[in-house]
């Protein structure tokens, strides 16, 4: 069965420390890998697109890693401020032959960040 | 550019009433998707349109109806709403639905259903 999986479900931190989100899938066949950010209130917006090649990929302070082998991609956060509080959706792509059918996308749960001052 | 935009944020029906859901995006994206988003779930595909005059259902396309007449919008109709379908819905565009784009999102709509 084509799943994405988040953990920790919520996570609580102290401003400027650093926290690791953790995402496991088993989707198949896999095209890429991709971290959205969702402020309270508002829709995902994409952080970063990885795909099976890329081990690593950086956006500011964020920082995502893919093992294709093991099927795990982390999300690390550096130097956290307040406004990183949000929930960070792990999403899947699946590869699908004749691309533009509506690709499908696997969604995780997300993991709820609070940063705390 | 606003991007995407979505109408109205928050609505509340009684149970049988139906209503539209709108989106529009001003990029000249080609796929646009409508998804669901429920507590404990992750976003779920209700419909999607690779262009204009082409839809498809996606995971959970009962008790919806899309068109897709321009290049700009996309609706989302509630035939006869249910409570179930009380849920956060949100409308994202990317640029053909390729492999390797990103998707825009909405700032979603906010649906109760009595």
């Amino acid at each position: 069965k084509n799943q994405v999986e988040q953990s920790p479900q919520s996570l609580i931190i102290l401003e400027g420390k650093n926290c690791t989100l953790q995402c496991n899938y088993t989707v198949s066949p896999f095209s890429n890998l991709r971290w959205y950010k969702q402020d309270t209130g508002r829709g995902p917006v994409s952080l970063t697109i990885m795909t099976f090649s890329e081990n690593t990929k950086s956006n500011g302070r964020y920082t995502a890693t893919l093992d294709a082998d093991t099927k795990q991609s982390s999300l690390h956060i550096t130097a956290s401020q307040l406004s990183d509080s949000a929930s960070y959706i792990c999403v899947v792509r699946k590869n699908y032959h004749g691309d533009n059918q509506g690709g499908k996308l696997i969604f995780g749960q997300g993991t709820e960040l609070s940063v705390k001052p | 550019n606003a991007g995407v935009t979505q109408t109205p944020k928050f609505q509340v029906l009684k149970t049988g009433q139906s209503m539209t859901l709108q989106c529009a995006q001003d990029m000249n994206h080609e796929y646009m998707s409508w998804y669901r988003q429920d507590p404990g779930m992750g976003l779920r595909l209700i419909h999607y349109s690779v262009g204009a005059g082409i839809t498809d259902q996606g995971e959970v396309p009962n008790g919806y109806n899309v068109s897709r007449s321009t290049t700009e919008d996309f609706p989302l109709r509630l035939l006869s709403a249910a409570p179930s379908q009380t849920s956060v819905y949100f409308c994202a565009s990317s640029l053909r639905g390729g492999q390797g784009e990103t998707q825009y999102f909405g700032p979603g709509t906010r649906l109760l259903v009595l």
